[in-house]
């Protein structure tokens, strides 16, 4: 089936630390990645997202690479920012006959000054 | 814009009660989709509507029904709450289809007792 795990949370960080929130998927069909993010209080906002494999999504200096051949879809900051405490959510579709969009778990991610 | 709103944003009812949670999108998106958060759980998709009077079942329908009389409104009814359905359900909506960025709404925590 279709199905996304990420790395298990909580995730506590000092203030420009760097960032990996691991992310690996099984899918049916050839998939579409994307990263959510959800700040307090708020709904999800996409963070960043990738069509085909070896494209690189990126946005707010966060990245992830869609890798085919390790099933990856990594999210990457090389400096963390208080703002950036929020859950993160992996999450795949399928590119032909979607009807749904798979969520990985979330992780949340606490950055201390 | 205000986007994606939903009421209420809390709720707590009885086991066999029925209630709506309301969602409106004021971004004239044709796609619009209800999805459920159950603790340590990724979303999963339970409703979702392609245009005025189009929906269709998601991954977890069963409990719930939907109806879009209008773009702007998808409601979600619960006709007989059982503590199975306590979660956070989630409203969204996206101008093509689900390869589409979504946009949420801030959710309603429902609780069953």
């Amino acid at each position: 089936g279709n199905s996304v795990t990420q790395m298990e949370g909580p995730v506590t960080l000092s203030e420009e630390a760097f960032l990996t929130i691991n992310c690996t998927y099984t899918a049916t069909g050839y998939p579409s990645l994307f990263w959510y993010v959800q700040y307090p209080g708020e709904g999800l906002q996409l963070l960043l997202k990738a069509t085909k494999a070896d494209d690189k999504g990126s946005n707010k200096g966060f990245e992830a690479t869609y890798r085919k051949e390790t099933t990856s879809f990594h999210l990457e900051k090389g400096s963390v920012q208080v703002s950036d405490s929020a859950v993160y959510f992996c999450a795949l579709t399928l590119q032909t006959g979607a009807n749904n969009l798979f969520f990985g778990t979330g992780t949340r991610l606490t950055v201390i000054p | 814009n205000a986007g994606v709103t939903q009421t209420p944003k809390f709720r707590i009812l009885k086991i066999g009660q029925s209630m709506t949670l309301q969602c409106t999108q004021d971004m004239n998106h044709n796609y619009m989709y209800w999805y459920r958060q159950d603790p340590g759980m990724g979303l999963k998709l339970i409703y979702y509507s392609v245009g005025a009077g189009i929906t269709d079942k998601g991954e977890v329908p069963n409990g719930y029904n939907v109806s879009r009389s209008t773009t702007e409104d998808f409601p979600l009814r619960l006709e007989l709450a059982a503590p199975s359905q306590t979660s956070v359900y989630f409203c969204a909506s996206s101008q093509g289809g689900i390869q589409e960025t979504q946009y949420f709404g801030p959710g309603t925590r429902l609780l069953v007792l």
